[in-house]
């Protein structure tokens, strides 16, 4: 069972345009999304977060959009930079304070020069 | 400032034998977590550790154990290793007012024939 699923398995966009990758959950329960970067034989490393309290969370080029009816989130670059090309996961996690955190498949984006 | 730790970086195994990985987290970090990352998947969590208690554990079999030392670091230790465990290991680490937020170490590399 799939709680959190990033569909597309990859994602190619040219420099300087926005890149958006897109997660959706299944769980009402989860009150706090994540999305980190993983660069080959290198540990994730931590992009944004988002609480459910919110719907908007900017920091420099990422922003982090939340639609908690559709259950739905999306992280937004821009501009891209070829550097930004990774695998790119979003994880969810609730209120049981257990430090689970539940991640997606995961999304590859290409960024063009 | 260090980053979370773990050794060793590579690791091979034969089935049936038994291995432990280490993880040492960021400094002021009280939480240390273990996930196991299969190829083309995302993350899977398998234990979370708090002041050297158990707070959370996944869907994992008996085989996998593990604990936490009065200095936070932590072992993850697996036994009767089969194919299957052959995966990245990733420990990530959380400060104490924000435990869901997790910083990953670059994993241990483990494969077993």
């Amino acid at each position: 069972d799939q709680q959190v699923k990033q569909n597309s398995p990859s994602l190619s966009v040219q420099e300087g345009r926005i890149s958006i990758l897109n997660c959706d959950y299944t769980n009402s329960m989860f009150d706090y999304f994540l999305w980190y970067k993983k660069y080959p034989a290198e540990g994730p490393t931590f992009l944004i977060s988002i609480s459910s309290i919110k719907d908007k969370n900017e920091d420099g080029r990422f922003t982090v959009f939340l639609n908690k009816s559709a259950k739905h989130l999306s992280l937004h670059i821009v501009p891209s930079q070829p550097g930004d090309s990774a695998v790119y996961f979003c994880a969810a996690t609730g209120s049981s304070n257990t430090g689970k955190l539940i991640f997606g498949q995961g999304t590859t984006l290409q960024v063009k020069p | 400032d260090t980053g979370v730790t773990q050794s060793p970086t590579h690791l091979i195994k034969t089935r049936g034998q038994q291995v432990t990985l280490r993880c040492s987290p960021i400094s002021g970090h009280k939480s240390v977590s273990w996930y196991q990352q299969v190829l083309g998947q995302g993350p899977q969590f398998i234990f979370q550790y708090y002041e050297k208690e158990e707070r959370g554990r996944g869907n994992f079999p008996d085989r996998f154990s593990a604990r936490q030392f009065p200095n936070y670091s932590s072992e993850l230790n697996v036994n009767a290793l089969l194919l299957g465990d052959s995966a990245l290991y990733l420990c990530a680490s959380a400060p104490p007012m924000s435990t869901d937020t997790q910083y990953f170490g670059p994993g241990t590399r483990l494969t077993v024939l």
